[in-house]
């Protein structure tokens, strides 16, 4: 079954540092986005990505983060000056569908600030 | 008041009860409605799906939706140890908002 593909599963980084997280989308689909869940609450809406440019984010995603899809196959989300309470379960998915469908997920990367 | 509202639980069980998850929602633009499983650690997994009011089984899942009343649940019938999971309740405008979950735990 695809499988949607995140890298690193864990990553510590010091405060202000720059942190990349990596996602491989399952190779049909046209939508990406990332969400966050931290310890203990909801998972949160970040960004969604759609024809090379971003269509909608959320106030969570301010001028600290970007997203990027490099190379047809990766999509990237950049926090630029890491912040502790940036400390989260990042998750990458991905949809072949409209919006409104449900979407298949990646395991996630745990960004720890420190 | 908050935009989905979900009972976090715990809810324990024994092996082989039914188990109803619900949520409400005040959102009345809100037209697909999800059920994810999350296990502890791990992206959510989706389960179900609908759209619009109406239910939809899929083996020992039944969802439920009742717009009328904002109000989504999720059934499980005979539960099983490896049904022990968190249980998110999803739905979608132009993205998906998400409920705090509920901690299921069925007892053998």
């Amino acid at each position: 079954e695809p499988e949607v593909t995140q890298t690193p599963s864990h990553q510590v980084t010091q405060m202000g540092q720059e942190v990349i997280l990596r996602c491989v989308p399952i190779s049909n689909h046209l939508y990406f986005y990332w969400y966050r869940q931290i310890l203990g609450q909801k998972v949160e809406f970040l960004v969604s990505f759609y024809n090379n440019e971003i269509s909608e984010k959320s106030e969570i995603f301010d001028d600290q983060f970007s997203v990027e899809r490099p190379d047809g196959s990766n999509f990237t989300l950049k926090i630029r000056s890491t912040k502790l309470e940036d400390s989260a379960m990042y998750f990458c998915a991905s949809s072949g569908e409209t919006l409104n469908y449900g979407y298949t997920f990646g395991s996630g990367t745990r960004l720890t600030v420190v | 008041q908050k935009e989905v509202e979900q009972d976090p639980g715990p809810l324990s069980v024994p092996e082989g009860a039914i188990v109803s998850l619900n949520c409400t929602y005040s959102n009345s633009a809100f037209q697909y409605f999800m059920w994810y499983r999350q296990y502890s650690r791990k992206g959510p997994e989706l389960l179900m799906y609908t759209y619009s009011s109406g239910n939809k089984e899929d083996g020992r899942f039944t969802a439920q939706v009742d717009k009328s009343s904002k109000y989504i649940s999720l059934f499980i019938r005979d539960s099983q140890p490896s049904d022990s999971a968190t249980y998110l309740c999803a739905m979608s405008d132009h993205k998906l908002v998400f409920g705090a979950g509920t901690i299921l735990r069925v007892k053998s």
